[in-house]
């Protein structure tokens, strides 16, 4: 079975400084992973995903994530916050063996500090 | 080039009420989904429909939850003797041909109140 864990619902930073949202997996075949993105009063929309070419997956809004096999993380990070970042992050992962369903973390609320 | 929409996008009922959510997905897109948000959780899988056909039906909560899809277009949930705990988010979305590595596009959902 696969899943997806997201450590922390709530992870505030400052203005300025470094973002870090944790994303685990389980999968027993390759994944395919996703980070979309919630704000405030808008629907969800991508923000990068993973489906095994390079590890390192460049998204919009300078967002980036690494995939990490050896520590099944996806932990999605922004050099420097900006108060437009606040919003809830979700990680899924694609299931793979029949509808191709999202399986979603619990997400995590983003709260930047000025 | 309009995104995917859903109607009505809030939606108050009393308990026992029945309920339609309709989505309309971007055009040409063959995989559609629906999910549940409840508050403060992550998304749930309900059902999805490649074409108009679905496939996997193993996310309805119960048996007072069906949906179809029309013309590879439209799709509409019903919730039929509406009880308080399907008070939550319904969001829809709609992908090019259903492949994992697909990206979803989602609506901006229908917020269903059971009072």
């Amino acid at each position: 079975a696969q899943s997806v864990t997201q450590l922390g619902s709530h992870v505030s930073v400052s203005e300025g400084a470094l973002v870090l949202l944790r994303c685990n997996y389980s999968s027993s075949v390759p994944p395919y992973l996703f980070w979309y993105v919630q704000y405030p009063n808008q629907g969800l929309q991508l923000l990068l995903k993973y489906t095994s070419a390079a590890t390192l997956v460049k998204g919009i809004n300078g967002f980036e994530a690494e995939f990490k096999k050896s520590e099944t993380s996806f932990h999605l990070t922004k050099p420097s916050a900006h108060m437009s970042d606040a919003a809830e992050y979700f990680c899924a992962i694609a299931k793979t063996d029949s509808n191709y369903q999202l399986i979603w973390g619990a997400g995590t609320k983003l709260i930047i500090k000025p | 080039g309009a995104g995917v929409s859903q109607s009505p996008s809030n939606k108050v009922t009393e308990k026992g009420k029945d309920v339609e959510l309709r989505c309309d997905p971007i055009s040409g897109h063959t995989a559609l989904y629906w999910y549940r948000q409840r508050l403060g959780q992550g998304l749930e899988f309900l059902i999805y429909f490649q074409g108009n056909s679905a496939p996997d039906k193993s996310g309805l909560p119960s048996d007072r939850f069906s949906a179809e899809r029309t013309g590879e277009s439209v799709s509409t949930l019903t919730i039929q003797r509406t009880q308080q705990e399907d008070s939550a988010v319904y969001l829809c979305a709609s992908s090019f041909l259903g492949q994992p590595t697909d990206t979803q596009y989602f609506g901006p959902g229908t917020r269903l109140t059971v009072l």
